[in-house]
């Protein structure tokens, strides 16, 4: 079945400081990925996406790159901010696993001023 | 983007009663919407997957008539949680597919429901 494995935190950075979060995946067929963010108390937004083979999602400063040869989709930012502190989920979707999410076991993330 | 909404976002009852929330896709039809729970620190755990005007599939281990789930019409789905025990305290999300179009594979997620069980 479909898996996704990413780094375990918590990860601890300081502002202005670089950010990659590696994330590999596991799927048969051709899953469309997804980076979400969970602040405090709140549901799962979502931050990008990528739904072919060598797509960029980007947003907020944020991006990762769907790379089918090493099944991976880390997220990675430039310059960290104290409010991009949260928990990132890494997700893939479709495949051969249609219409069902398998998501990552969550990273969080805290940036220090 | 879709929105959905859940309702209430959060609530307090007592051992043994049972409780309802909402789903709401607020501007689109949803066909599936699904049902997670997310314990402390953890990641989200796939409850079951609702169908519009069809039962729920449940994923193994998620007990059916603990956890009820109706999805009576295209842009509404509700679970129950039945005869509520303090172990049934959670985060549960909700969450519905855009279908087709260029919101494929991507699913919309609500902002959740946090149960307490005293």
């Amino acid at each position: 079945g479909n898996s996704v494995t990413q780094m375990e935190g918590p990860v601890t950075l300081s502002e202005e400081a670089f950010l990659t979060i590696n994330c590999t995946y596991t799927a048969t067929g051709y899953p469309s990925l997804f980076w979400y963010v969970q602040y405090p108390g709140e549901g799962l937004q979502l931050l990008l996406k990528a739904t072919k083979a060598d797509d960029k999602g980007s947003n907020k400063g944020f991006e990762a790159t769907y790379r089918k040869e090493t099944t991976s989709f880390h997220l990675e930012k430039g310059s960290v901010q104290v409010s991009d502190s949260a928990v990132y989920f890494c997700a893939l979707s479709g495949g051969t696993n249609a219409g069902k999410s398998t998501f990552g076991d969550g990273t969080t993330l805290t940036v220090k001023p | 983007g879709a929105v959905v909404s859940q309702h209430p976002s959060r609530v307090i009852c007592k051992s043994g009663t049972s409780v309802k929330i909402e789903c709401r896709s607020l501007d689109f039809q949803a066909t599936t919407m699904f049902w997670y729970r997310q314990f402390p620190k953890k990641s989200l755990m796939l409850m079951a997957t609702s169908n519009e005007g069809s039962k729920a599939t449940y994923e193994q281990g998620v007990e059916k008539d603990k956890f009820l789930i109706n999805h009576a019409s295209l842009t509404l789905s509700t679970l129950t949680v039945t005869s509520a025990h303090p172990e049934d305290s959670s985060f549960y999300i909700c969450s519905a597919r855009v279908p087709g179009g260029s919101y494929y594979n991507e699913q919309f997620f609500g902002p959740g429901t946090r149960l307490t069980v005293l």
